[in-house]
């Protein structure tokens, strides 16, 4: 069965600084995405980032990037130049290619960003 | 851009009652999906839906659940007999072909009484 790991419940960070949400998963696949979620207090889901794990570039969208380590299984998502509106639940997502496309969630981490 | 609208926005149930939470996936997405995040938890998958039949399930969704697709734009998610701790947000998700994320709705709260 797959699993997804976030170790951190909650973080903050300082605006305009960068922090680092870490994320782990476990499968035995080989063909598989990647996802990083974003919920503010509204509660919408909303894709930040996505890697697809044949591709050994990181991913990155604006100020959003993800440190993929595929041997380690690792996902890890990069902020930089933290706003406010960052501020919100984080949720790292896994999604196996060609089964349906369920995703599987970690425990998410609450990031507060502070002025 | 398009959009996942579920309706609606909040349901307030009593308990034994049954339930219709409501979605319109995006038009030309093909996969279809309901989650379910108890309060303060995780997002949790319930079903999976293509070419008008379920293609998954999770333990989670048992008799008391059904999915349907009675048109060529709608799809809901039935709850019987609803039980106090069916209380929580459900979201429903829509995507394209492998690979391609999968939207989601803003989601409808459902509180039961």
């Amino acid at each position: 069965a797959q699993t997804v790991t976030q170790s951190q419940p909650e973080m903050s960070v300082q605006e305009a600084e960068t922090v680092t949400l870490s994320c782990t998963y476990d499968t035995s696949e080989n063909n598989y995405y990647l996802f990083w979620y974003k919920q503010p207090p509204s509660r919408q889901m909303i894709l930040v980032i996505r890697q697809e794990a044949y591709k050994q570039q990181n991913a990155t969208e604006n100020r959003f990037s993800v440190n993929f380590q595929k041997a380690a299984k690792s996902f890890s998502l990069k902020i930089s130049d933290s706003q406010l509106g960052d501020t919100a639940m984080y949720f790292c997502a896994f999604m196996i290619y060609n089964q349906g496309g369920k995703l599987i969630f970690g425990q998410g981490t609450e990031l507060s960003v502070k002025p | 851009e398009p959009e996942v609208t579920q309706t609606p926005s909040h349901q307030v149930t009593q308990m034994g009652q049954e339930v219709i939470l409501r979605c319109v996936p995006i038009s030309n997405h093909l996969y279809f999906y309901w989650y379910r995040q108890i309060l303060g938890q995780k997002v949790e998958f319930l079903v999976s839906f293509y070419n008008n039949e379920i293609s998954e399930k999770s333990e989670i969704f048992d008799d008391q659940f059904s999915v349907e697709r009675p048109d060529g734009s709608n799809f809901t998610l039935k709850i019987r007999s609803t039980k106090l701790e069916d209380s929580a947000m459900y979201f429903c998700a829509s995507r394209g072909p492998s690979g391609q994320p999968q939207h989601f709705g803003d989601g409808t709260r459902l509180s039961i009484l």
